[in-house]
């Protein structure tokens, strides 16, 4: 059965201290990895794609890589507007092809 | 342009009532999503449209109807839903159904009492 899990559940920063999240899933056969953020009460927000191994995508402090098994997210020097929940989901080659979300890392950055 | 637009941004109904949340997009995209989301877990999956046609249900209740009256536009009728139906209705598009990202709309926070 496809799963994503995402860790840590929550994550507490200074301002300025790096971190990485992390999404480990299992699916037969990925098509395609996707990174969002999500403000409380607002809808997601599109960040990344990842399709293969190896395969990685940077956005100002943000850098997302993909494994065979799992996907980084890195912040690099983080600041407080970075403060959100980060929700990883994956798309599978077989089945319905809808994405299977994790349950997201809510991270707070704090000045 | 990659905005998806909701309207309205919250809506209070009591059980009796009927009313519909509408979505739009202008990216030529050809797949539109309902999702629900309850606090502090990720998105469900209600319905999609493909191509202007239903095509996955979700196992959703009758109280909830999906419209998609053309390419641009996605309404969620809403009729005699109970209080635990009370979430952030999320909206979503992709240009196709495979292997593209979703875009999504802010949301519309439905209140059921």
């Amino acid at each position: 059965e496809d799963q994503v899990t995402q860790s840590p559940e929550a994550l507490r920063l200074q301002e300025g201290e790096s971190s990485s999240l992390n999404c480990s899933y299992t699916v037969s056969g990925l098509r395609g990895l996707f990174w969002y953020r999500q403000d409380p009460g607002k809808g997601p927000e599109f960040l990344f794609t990842l399709y293969s191994a190896g395969e990685e995508k940077e956005k100002e402090r943000l850098k997302a890589t993909l494994t065979k098994k799992e996907s980084f997210l890195h912040i690099t020097a983080p600041k407080p507007e970075d403060s959100a929940t980060y929700l990883c989901a994956v798309q599978a080659r077989t089945g319905a092809n809808n994405l299977f979300f994790g349950t997201g890392t809510r991270l707070t950055v704090i000045p | 342009d990659t905005e998806v637009t909701q309207t309205p941004k919250h809506l209070v109904m009591g059980m009796t009532n009927k009313k519909s949340l509408k979505c739009e997009q202008h990216m030529g995209h050809r797949a539109m999503y309902w999702y629900k989301q309850k606090a502090k877990k990720p998105p469900e999956l209600m319905f999609v449209y493909s191509y202007e046609k239903l095509s996955i249900n979700e196992s959703v209740p009758s109280r909830f109807s999906p419209e998609c009256p053309n390419s641009s536009l996605l309404n969620l009728h809403l009729h005699a839903l109970q209080p635990e139906d009370s979430a952030l209705y999320l909206c979503a598009s992709s240009p196709d159904r495979v292997g593209h990202e979703q875009y999504f709309g802010p949301g519309t926070r439905l209140t059921v009492t």
